[in-house]
């Protein structure tokens, strides 16, 4: 069954520091999509990066960068010079022929908190 | 582009009551739409999958006849609560996905901003 970890439940940093959220993901398919998604304390949940599973390039926007490791089963977020405005639940979700219908499968989320 | 509206963002409603809450696609047209709980620290929990014109798929374990669904166009779904319990509380979200493109990426759900529900 497909399987979205993110072991990190929470984390802290001071501002200005560069933070890694981790994603490790099982599925039994060939072809699926990885995601991250930011729900700051609003509640909404902001999508950030879709990646499919042929397209193992790194993706760099802005401060966020996203390294995926087909290899390792891994699909992590950094942010570069991290701002208190980055403080927000970070979801990595997967989506494949077993969720059905591109639904997706959350893992349960890593708190970040940037200290001022 | 890829927005998507909810209303009302917060409700508080007495036991026994029904409540319906809104989900938009305000700039692009939703195939389908799905409808999530969050309880608090917690991560979503998906409760039904609706295209429109049909009828909701729901997953296991969530009440048809206690949350129903309506997806009536390509840029409205409501997720009425009926006879609402205070075990009802949470926060509710809805997401929209345009499998065709047309200026959002496709294949990808766009969340709108929730709707807290507390029942008294």
């Amino acid at each position: 069954a497909q399987k979205v970890t993110q072991a990190q439940t929470e984390i802290s940093v001071v501002e200005k520091e560069d933070v890694t959220l981790d994603c490790v993901y099982e599925t039994r398919d060939t072809t699926y999509y990885l995601f991250w998604y930011k729900q700051p304390p609003s509640g909404e949940l902001v999508f950030l990066i879709r990646r499919n599973s042929f397209d193992e390039q790194n993706e760099i926007s802005g401060r966020y960068s996203w390294n995926f490791q087909k290899s390792t089963s891994s699909f992590n977020f950094t942010i570069t010079a991290s701002q208190v405005v980055d403080s927000a639940v970070y979801f990595c979700a997967l989506s494949d022929s077993q969720t059905g219908a591109n639904n997706l499968f959350f893992g349960t989320g890593t708190r970040l908190t940037v200290i001022p | 582009g890829a927005v998507v509206s909810q209303h009302p963002s917060r409700v508080i409603c007495k036991s026994g009551t029904s409540v319906k809450i809104e989900c938009r696609s305000l700039d692009f047209q939703a195939t389908t739409m799905f409808w999530y709980r969050q309880f608090p620290k917690q991560s979503l929990m998906l409760m039904a999958t609706s295209n429109e014109g049909s009828k909701a798929t729901y997953e296991q374990g969530v009440e048809k006849d206690k949350f129903l669904i309506n997806h009536a166009s390509l840029t409205l779904s409501t997720l009425t609560v009926t006879s609402a319990h205070p075990e009802d509380s949470s926060f509710y979200i809805c997401s929209a996905r345009e499998a065709r493109g047309g200026g959002v990426i496709p294949d990808t759900q766009y969340f709108g901003p929730g709707t807290r529900l507390t029942v008294l």
